[in-house]
């Protein structure tokens, strides 16, 4: 089955830098990669996906890229805010009928 | 308003206990999913549904049970809790469609079994 790795476990940053998170997949199938934000006490959130027919998308400050050929994607912050702050998930599925598998979750920390 | 409802938020209760976490959803969802949460962060799916009177159980064994009799119900029953039942439970809901893998998720329900 499919196993997602992600890295690093925690990060800190300064605010105003970039925050990059990183995720590898096992399974060549997969074509759906959502990214959650899970702030302290709350529900996950969804706050960007890719589909694998698309290598780059990006929302205002956040970013996600994905390498179909060597089976990675990632999610960069830019400008980096206290509010960014949180635990973020990356999850892959190969769609139709198939769970989200995810990974193991990367604490964000951003310093003022 | 559209949402995922879980009740109770924070449940503490004594060891050998029966215990029913609720879950309801107004999204019009035909998925549904129980995911454990610990310290630790991971999300450790459980049980999910895809349908009424469709369950399966997910990539962590638990000695929990559920049940699909609605659409928009999806309850999880501990018989009897025990201590390493301690842990946040988090209800998801997605549907079919062009965005039919996006989960969305309930608040939660924090378990603490004394």
């Amino acid at each position: 089955g499919e196993n997602v790795e992600q890295h690093p476990s925690t990060l800190s940053v300064q605010e105003g830098d970039s925050a990059v998170i990183k995720c590898t997949y096992s399974d060549s199938a997969s074509n759906y990669f959502p990214w959650y934000k899970q702030e302290l006490g709350k529900r996950p959130q969804l706050i960007i996906d890719i589909r694998s027919n698309v290598g780059e998308k990006k929302d205002q400050r956040i970013a996600v890229t994905l390498n179909k050929t060597a089976k990675h994607f990632s999610l960069h912050i830019t400008e980096t805010q206290p509010e960014d702050s949180a635990v973020y998930f990356c999850a892959a599925s190969r769609g139709y009928g198939n769970k989200l598998v995810f990974g193991a979750g990367t604490i964000l920390r951003v310093k003022s | 308003e559209a949402d995922i409802y879980q009740t109770p938020r924070y449940l503490v209760i004594g060891t050998g206990k029966k215990i029913t976490l609720e879950c309801s959803q107004t999204m019009g969802h035909d998925k549904m999913y129980w995911y454990q949460q610990d310290p630790g962060m991971e999300l450790h799916l459980i049980h999910y549904s895809y349908g009424v009177n469709s369950t399966e159980k997910g990539d962590l064994s638990s000695e929990s049970t559920v049940s699909r009799i609605r659409t928009e119900h999806f309850p999880l029953t501990l018989e009897s809790a025990r201590p390493s039942h301690t842990s946040q439970y988090l209800c998801a809901s997605s549907s079919q469609g062009r965005n039919q893998e996006t989960q969305y998720f309930g608040p939660g329900t924090r378990l603490l079994v004394l």
